[in-house]
């Protein structure tokens, strides 16, 4: 089974607006880390925002938010007033307890913001 | 602010030929790992290394790999005979600690091409 899931390959935003990339998750620790890096068509990986799973409110990080819901293991990100250099691949990631702490990656959605 | 460096960071190799990828942790983080991505796939966990040996490999991270921490400061991933199935991008990555709730910091990482 597949550890982190986003089932959104390529979004279509248009600029100013606000858009959802979507991630769950699958793990039975009660002690795990969410993560959301951006990677730039240059190839680098950089963090953007974390979430703590007994974090009780959403993570924020400026124009990054972090919408938490446990029950449904659901980490999805929110990027307020998109603008043309969020166009981007981005990944949700998890860290478990129990995995050796090793960070797994989900398949990324590619994000592309138009003018 | 402190970052994880990468050299080089594009390397080709003939097939069969060995390549040492270095990577230069955040100076106060105890844990290191290293990291690939074959062009347009998902991030894949290699190696974790924390104490001078060895915490976690993957599947991936057969007798051809392996990793060295030669000084205080280099972090080293060592391909003996590169295949033409190990082209892909490395990243290197660090953690304070090993904990699940540590966001990993990647550097830029290194393309590796094998011909």
């Amino acid at each position: 089974a597949q550890k982190i899931t986003q089932t959104q390959p390529g979004m279509f935003v248009q600029e100013k607006e606000a858009v959802t990339l979507d991630c769950t998750y699958d793990t039975s620790d009660q002690s795990y880390g969410l993560f959301w890096y951006k990677q730039p068509s240059s190839g680098e990986m950089i963090f953007l925002i974390y979430q703590g799973s007994y974090d009780e409110q959403n993570a924020t990080e400026g124009r990054y938010s972090l919408n938490f819901q446990k029950a449904r293991k659901s980490a999805n990100l929110v990027i307020s007033a998109s603008q043309l250099g969020d166009s981007a691949m981005y990944f949700c990631a998890m860290r478990e307890t129990t995995g050796g702490f090793k960070t797994i990656f989900g398949a990324g959605t590619r994000l592309f913001v138009k003018a | 602010e402190p970052e994880v460096t990468q050299t080089p960071s594009h390397q080709v190799t003939q097939m069969g030929q060995e390549v040492i990828l270095r990577c230069v942790p955040i100076s106060n983080h105890l844990y290191f790992y290293w990291y690939r991505q074959i062009l347009g796939q998902k991030v894949e966990f290699l190696v974790s290394f924390y104490n001078n040996e060895i915490s976690e490999k993957s599947e991936i991270f057969d007798d051809q790999f392996s990793v060295e921490r030669p000084d205080g400061s280099n972090f080293t991933l060592k391909i003996r005979s590169t295949k033409l199935e190990d082209s892909a991008m490395y990243f290197c990555a660090s953690t304070l600690q090993g904990a699940s709730t540590d966001t990993q910091y990647f550097g830029p990482g290194t393309r590796l091409t094998v011909l």
